[in-house]
């Protein structure tokens, strides 16, 4: 039982160039998200899934895309990157159904965009 | 739009001592409260979690109490170890698709 893994661990963009980060449960979740991380701050919000086939935005969603390409898997694509998106990203899972459900995270990827 | 404050935004505390991290959220219609553990460079890890209709939680050295109707919420750490070293982060589970909104954490330095 791996939980919620990420690939790449790390990335390196020009600006301007594309790539997709991946996200994979195994914990049978519903609902899987994606946040952004900025130095000092707390995680933000870019899209989640709350169940297969639905994706939708969050605090921080412009210049992201999302795929929910089956309940196990969830990407977040970034088309044309920018210095403003130097960050962590961290993907979650949960099965939120009662008010004591949690999120459980990814390592994260850390990603820098020259 | 929920909001939530984390003070202090760090703190530095001698081995052994109890001490208390402070959280605040603007928005009182919460599923629940959660506090997490963020290592450097690592994932978070849910400590615990605070149910809307619940008043606190307790797990082995850490206590969380929640008040609802003021917005509030505090993470009690007894007897801290250098272990405990690492940013804590409060986070309030709200609206329709139940998302997580963070505070900006608490790092915490437990000095030898």
């Amino acid at each position: 039982n791996a939980g919620v893994t990420q690939t790449p661990k790390f990335q390196v963009l020009k600006t301007g160039q594309s790539m997709t980060l991946q996200c994979a449960q195994d914990m049978n979740h519903n609902s899987m998200y994606w946040y952004r991380q900025d130095p000092g701050m707390g995680l933000r919000l870019i899209y989640y899934s709350a169940s297969e086939g639905t994706t939708d935005k969050g605090e921080v969603p412009n210049g992201y895309n999302v795929s929910r390409l089956n309940k196990r898997e969830f990407s977040l694509r970034l088309e044309s990157a920018a210095p403003s998106q130097t960050s962590v990203y961290f993907c979650a899972s949960s099965y939120p159904v009662t008010s004591t459900d949690t999120q459980y995270f990814g390592p994260g990827t850390r990603l820098t965009v020259l | 739009k929920q909001e939530v404050t984390q003070i202090p935004a760090a703190l530095s505390v001698p081995e052994g001592e109890n001490l208390v991290l402070n959280c605040s959220f603007t928005d009182s219609a919460i599923y629940n409260l959660q506090w997490f553990r963020q290592d450097p460079g690592k994932g978070l890890t849910s400590l615990l979690l605070i149910q809307s209709s619940q008043r606190e939680q307790t797990s082995g050295r850490l206590n969380a109490s929640l008040d609802k109707s003021s917005g509030r919420s505090t993470l009690y750490i007894a007897a801290s170890q250098p272990g405990d070293s690492a940013t804590y982060l409060c986070a309030v589970t709200s609206g329709s698709a139940r998302q997580l909104t963070f505070g900006s954490g608490t790092q915490l330095t437990v000095l030898p």
